[in-house]
């Protein structure tokens, strides 16, 4: 199996501002990987798939990069709305593995 | 729009059989080319994709749960099915039903199972 890694765990910062995550696979998965926002008590929900693209109704402020092993999403500028956890998925290989999450919340 | 539910027990006895129906709705289950997928969350932790099966019938499992899953599909009634056999404490979690092109999108909302006796 893959196994996804996250970074960091969690974070707290403040309204406005630019907050990364970052996902590294174990083996290279080409541009094979998507992000989640799951919020409590909700399923998760599809903001960036194939690394880079932009979910359509999804706000710009969030945003992906990175092939291979190595990925980032980044929110360019937080809002309370935006307090969740956030996974990556890889989909490379079966079977399909995810992150362990990142969880934000606000400072 | 597609959207899709999950129905069946919330309660399970251990040792016994989960069984867990995805009815989908605003669309044909046998339109496009999608999986349709299982994935489950124990409280508090992370995702796991338990498996997926194609219009056709094609499947593919987690080999950590290959030897206790059997997903099915109806096409007749638009649904997919999850079983899960020989559960335990461990199986306790929600589940989620979604559909599966590389990405998951959408997903149902989930329904709690708990195995307890």
């Amino acid at each position: 199996d893959i196994q996804m890694t996250q970074s960091p765990s969690s974070l707290s910062a403040s309204v406005g501002d630019r907050v990364t995550i970052t996902c590294q696979a174990s083996q290279d998965i080409s541009k094979y990987l998507n992000w989640y926002q799951q919020k409590p008590g909700k399923a998760p929900k599809l903001l960036i798939y194939d690394a880079s693209n932009l979910e359509t109704g999804v706000p710009s402020r969030f945003s992906g990069s990175g092939s291979g092993t190595d990925f980032t999403f980044t929110i360019s500028s937080l809002q309370p709305e935006d307090i969740a956890t956030y996974y990556c998925q890889q989909y490379d290989n079966l079977p399909v593995t995810f992150g362990p999450g990142t969880k934000v919340d606000i400072k | 729009q597609v959207q899709l539910q999950e129905s069946g027990p919330g309660l399970v006895k251990p040792s016994q059989t989960l069984s867990l129906t995805c009815t989908v709705s605003g669309g044909s289950i046998s339109s496009g080319s999608y999986y349709w997928s299982w994935i489950r969350q124990p409280a508090g932790k992370g995702l796991e994709w338990i498996g997926r099966i194609y219009t056709s019938g094609s499947t593919n499992y987690n080999p950590s749960l290959k030897s206790r899953i059997t997903i099915s599909v109806d096409t007749s009634k638009n649904q997919f099915s999850l079983k899960l056999s020989s559960v335990t404490a461990a199986d306790t979690a929600v589940y989620y039903c979604a559909t599966h092109v590389g990405w998951f999108d959408p997903w149902g909302q989930g329904t709690l199972v708990t195995v307890s006796s």
